[in-house]
Parts: C-alpha cells; structure tokens; sequence
C-alpha cells in the first residue's frame, strides 16, 4: 500500500508568480484535503476535494485554487505569489468525507516566496 | 470561531519523566478531537481521535483524554524516540468546511 506522496519536496519562486503543487493519495481513499503550514504554526485547511468536487473551504483567497482527477491525484494551484504564501504545503487524503477521523497526510512541498 | 490552543509550546523531559500537554478548544458543536505527531520534515501522523466527553485512548506509553473544554496527551515513563511536535485538532459539527482546526502544537524533547 503506496502512502501519500508530494511533489516537488521544494520549490523556490518569485512574488508574483504561479505554482502548482501536486499530490497522490493513498489507495483506495476518495477524499483529499490541501493544508498550509507557516514556520512554527499547525496547519491550516485551504480546501477539500471528494469525488472532484470542492466540498469545503477554509478562509483563503481564490487564487488558491484546486483539482482532484478521477485517479483521485489531486493539485493546489496558487496564482500571483506572496511573500506570506511561504509555507509547508501539507496534502492529506481519507477514506470518505462523511469522516475524517484518520487523515494521511503526506510529507509537504515546501514553497518559498522571494 | 473554532480555536484550539495548546500547553507548554515546548516541554523538555528526562528519559522516563511522566507528563502531560494540554489541548484547550472552543467549537460550535464538537464533531472530533485529534490528535497527531509531527516530526521535522514530515507530514502529521495521526495518533487518536475522541468524540466526547469522558472518552479515553492509549497507544503504547500516550493516553488521550477529553473534557468538555480540554483534552490531555499522557506521557508515560517517555523514551527518546517520543520526541516529536504533538498537534492538537477539532473538527465542528453542522455546516462549513470539513476540514480540522490545528493548534500550535507542543515541541516535546525526551533527553536520554
């Protein structure tokens, strides 16, 4: 059983610019939930993609933006780049959005906004 | 607003020295209390989940209580490899984002 997995592991950009992060999930799970994880902060919930829908949504802009594929991948799109955009961008997939009692989270991209 | 705040930021422990962090949260209706364990360049892992009142879990030396304001992670007689950063997180019942609301986390150190 393959886990979530991340890609890339590190990213350096430009305010100002685009990035698009990507995520697997493990096996078997419908649901994939996107967090951001500034230094020295727990997460924060971005969004949450079941069955390619947007199905919730934290207190982010919407030049964050995302897609589930019916492989269940997903991506986090985020456009004109800020500074406080730098962060650990952690992607977690569950069985079912009914309950998220065990999420797997994988280990993060982490993105850094010059 | 769901708030979670946790105790001690950082706690450094001996090797087999008993402690315990805390979890405080208000939540309009609580749907789930978590728990995970951070280690540096990881993603978190999960560790337990509780759903109400008077609930407790174990998993080897951590115990996971809940109150209606607070929940507590028991650690006993800790080893080194315990060293972790310990997140607390709610989820609300009823309407809006599904998604959990973390704490800060605690950085725990067990020295050998």
């Amino acid at each position: 059983e393959t886990g979530v997995t991340q890609s890339p592991t590190h990213l350096i950009k430009t305010r100002g610019q685009q990035v698009t992060l990507r995520c697997s999930s493990q096996s078997g799970h419908n649901t994939v939930s996107w967090y951001q994880q500034a230094l020295g902060q727990g997460p924060q919930f971005i969004f949450q993609y079941y069955r390619e829908e947007e199905n919730g949504r934290g207190n982010f802009p919407p030049r964050f933006s995302g897609l589930q594929f019916p492989n269940y991948s997903s991506e986090l799109n985020v456009n004109a780049l800020e500074l406080d955009d730098s962060a650990l961008y952690l992607c977690a997939s569950s069985v079912n959005r009914a309950v998220n009692e065990k999420l797997f989270f994988g280990s993060g991209t982490q993105l850094s906004v010059l | 607003e769901d708030q979670v705040t946790q105790s001690p930021e950082a706690l450094r422990l001996q090797e087999g020295e008993s402690s315990s962090l805390n979890c405080s949260y208000t939540v309009s209706g609580l749907r789930g209390l978590f728990w995970y364990r951070q280690d540096p360049g990881k993603g978190p892992e999960f560790l337990f989940t509780l759903y109400s009142a008077g609930e407790e879990k174990e998993k080897e030396r951590l115990k996971a209580t809940l109150t209606k304001k607070e929940s507590f992670l028991h650690i006993t007689a800790p080893k080194p490899e315990d060293s972790a950063t310990y997140l607390c997180a709610v989820q609300a019942s009823g309407g809006g984002a599904d998604g959990l609301t973390f704490g800060k986390g605690t950085h725990l150190i067990i020295q050998p």
